[in-house]
């Protein structure tokens, strides 16, 4: 298994430009998230899914879209990129439950928006 | 809502002392609780996590953590540090009803001297 896979690794944006991260897991895990690490505050949650079809809003969500539409990927989009979305995105997988299972992560993505 | 405080940014520990790292919670009722480790450039690994039950849990690479209900306390605890230790350590809780979403305190930087 190739557990939670994330491309690119790094990548170097113009403010205005769009990018999609990509995200994707072979464990057929139902939940999937997206989060953001910047120094000082820990990892923040900007959007998570429970299934194909089905997404909803983190704790920081402005600037970002995503969908489901398989099992195995969840994408992220930055629209519109912004200096304040400069950080280090992490996707997460779990199994999905009435309780909170491990969630497993990806390697990381450094985005660095100028 | 939930919120967790890791009250230490950076802890320095010679190899082979002992470490225990702090971290508290807040919420109302009993959470799910997590310690999470982030070698640099790398993604998070789960190193253990509270449920319910034995309030000393056992996690990997020779780690512990125990709950103290009293104190809202979560702390994580190895008797003998090695060099390889040296990363950054988050705590984490969920919460009944809040699915598989987690709220991260902000880690602590743990350095190992030789």
């Amino acid at each position: 298994n190739a557990g939670v896979t994330q491309t690119p690794k790094f990548q170097v944006l113009k403010t205005g430009q769009s990018m999609t991260l990509q995200c994707a897991q072979d464990m057929n895990h139902e939940y999937m998230s997206w989060y953001r690490q910047d120094p000082g505050m820990g990892l923040r949650l900007i959007h998570y899914s429970v299934g194909a079809g089905i997404t909803d809003q983190g704790e920081v969500p402005n600037g970002y879209n995503v969908s489901r539409s398989t099992t195995e990927d969840f994408p992220l989009r930055l629209l519109s990129a912004a200096p304040s979305q400069t950080s280090v995105y992490f996707c997460a997988s779990s199994y999905l439950s009435g309780q909170p299972y491990e969630q497993y992560f990806g390697p990381g993505t450094r985005l660095t928006v100028t | 809502a939930q919120s967790v405080t890791q009250p230490d940014i950076h802890i320095t520990v010679s190899e082979g002392a002992s470490l225990e790292l702090r971290c508290n919670y807040s919420y109302g009722a009993t959470p799910y609780l997590f310690w999470y480790v982030q070698s640099p450039g790398q993604g998070l690994q789960l190193l253990l996590k509270y449920f319910s039950g034995d309030t000393l849990v056992q996690g990997i690479k020779g780690f512990e953590a125990e709950f103290k209900r009293s104190q809202s306390s979560f702390n994580l605890r190895k008797p003998s540090v090695h060099w390889s230790d040296a990363a950054e350590y988050f705590c984490a809780v969920g919460v009944t009803g809040g699915g598989n979403k987690l709220t991260f305190g902000t880690g602590t930087q743990l350095k190992v001297e030789l």
